[in-house]
């Protein structure tokens, strides 16, 4: 199963709201799809897993969606920290895969 | 509190092979699964495998099957992975991470960097 993330880059404005896609080849179980917020120079954080529960300490203003084959991660209220690359990760058949990220731009 | 802590970084020559650990303090580091995931330079994340501290149990990408070993050490509550005949497209980041109750990984090591050039 490969995942595909949209757009490769978002330039956004603080305030507004980002929608970022992640589209997997085949259904996928969405108990086991992760997103992951990184920033230069620091490992991966985790936000969101079973595609839509918070992880410890993420502001309410990321939610995740999705099931089957297409999932979306929302940030709302855009803040200048949210400048990040964010990546979508499953688990499936023993093997974990992630997609090759979104770059997020706060102007 | 809960954390990762990786080895520092290494310089290796082509056909040497690196080990690289990663201890777990904060939390009863036999009860969750470690993986390690290496990102080479402005590339994205790449799943190596994981081992299960409990067991030893072990699996990995089939891209690094031959060529990788992860081990542990309970007493010491440190994974270790070995990755050999190192190449010059091995050169990345590795990261060690603990995996949660749902397949995510949510407590992440801070990075080793290992450069392979001659």
């Amino acid at each position: 199963i490969l995942l595909t993330q949209s757009p490769d880059t978002l330039s956004l404005s603080p305030g507004e709201r980002a929608s970022l896609s992640c589209r997997a080849t085949q259904s996928v179980i969405s108990t086991y799809l992760a997103w992951y917020q990184q920033k230069p120079g620091q490992a991966p954080r985790l936000l969101i897993y079973g595609a839509s529960s918070r992880a410890s300490g993420i502001p309410d203003r990321f939610s995740g969606s999705g099931s089957e084959t297409d999932f979306t991660l929302t940030i709302s209220r855009l803040e200048p920290e949210d400048s990040a690359v964010y990546y979508c990760q499953h688990y499936g058949s023993s093997r974990y895969t992630f997609g090759q990220g979104t770059k997020l731009e706060i102007k | 509190q809960v954390q990762l802590v990786q080895s520092g970084a290494e310089v290796k020559k082509p056909g040497a092979s690196v080990k690289v650990s990663c201890r777990a303090s904060g939390y009863a580091c036999t009860d969750y699964y470690v993986h390690w995931v290496r990102q080479a330079p402005g590339q994205g994340l790449e799943w190596m495998g994981w081992i299960n501290p409990k067991s030893g149990a072990t699996n990995s990408a089939q891209k690094f099957q031959g060529r990788v070993t992860m081990t542990r050490d309970t007493s010491m509550c440190t994974a270790y992975m070995d990755l050999r005949s190192l190449r010059s497209d091995d050169t990345a980041v590795y990261y060690c991470a603990r995996l949660n109750g749902l397949r995510a990984m949510d407590v992440w090591g801070q990075g080793t960097t290992v450069t392979v050039s001659s």
